[in-house]
């Protein structure tokens, strides 16, 4: 089973500010990476696919990079919906697996 | 409009049975791969099982044996059925769609919650 681990696993940043998420995977996914967005009482709602695609709807100042083992989300000025919990996942072998989760929080 | 609305959760005892459904609008069902993920309460995101357009189905070893998946192409509903319950199955199920035949999920359900308990 591929683990993937998510860095750190609160990020505390101000509105307007820059984020950065890692996400590492136990071997390598390629670039079959996606990434999501859960708020509180939600559904995940998908980011990014294929590492480094935006889903449809999503905004801008989403981005992904990284194959292999090791990616990133970044998001580039901070609103205030962005506040939640942000999860990968890999979909290159089964299991399906996904990370443990980084809570982004008002600093 | 895409739609998936969970149906189904509920409590029930260590041991027992339960079927989720999901209904879909918006998109055909049987022409998607369609998954079930789950999750425990303050936990994160686990993965369930996948049913294939072409009906192949696969499962996390946790629940293989014990969850079935399957549709039905006439009501375009999606459906898990979880037998031999246990105390670590209580979490909130998601369906979801994969997007593109690749197996990540653009559409979610709002979920349904399966408590077990006695």
């Amino acid at each position: 089973e591929i683990v993937m681990t998510q860095s750190p696993a609160t990020l505390s940043v101000s509105p307007g500010e820059r984020a950065t998420l890692s996400c590492r995977a136990s071997q390598s996914v390629s670039s079959n990476l996606a990434w999501y967005q859960q708020k509180p009482g939600q559904a995940p709602r998908l980011l990014i696919y294929g590492a480094s695609t935006r889903a449809t709807g999503i905004p801008a100042r989403f981005s992904g990079s990284g194959s292999g083992t090791e990616f990133t989300l970044t998001i580039s000025s901070l609103q205030s919906e962005d506040f939640a919990v942000y999860y990968c996942q890999q979909y290159n072998n089964w299991p399906l697996t996904f990370g443990q989760g980084t809570k982004v929080e008002i600093k | 409009e895409v739609q998936l609305v969970e149906s189904g959760g509920g409590l029930v005892q260590p041991g027992g049975s339960l079927r989720l459904s999901c209904a879909a609008s918006g998109f055909t069902v049987s022409s998607n791969y369609m998954s079930w993920v789950r999750q425990a309460p303050g936990k994160g995101l686990e993965w369930v099982s996948v049913i294939y357009s072409g009906g192949s189905t696969y499962y996390a070893d946790s629940v293989k044996g014990r969850f079935t998946i399957s549709r039905d192409n006439s009501k375009n509903t999606l459906y898990l059925q979880m037998n031999s319950l246990r105390a670590e199955d209580t979490a909130v199920y998601y369906c979801a769609r994969c997007g593109s035949y690749y197996l990540y999920f653009d559409y979610w359900g709002q979920g349904t919650l399966v408590t077990v308990s006695s």
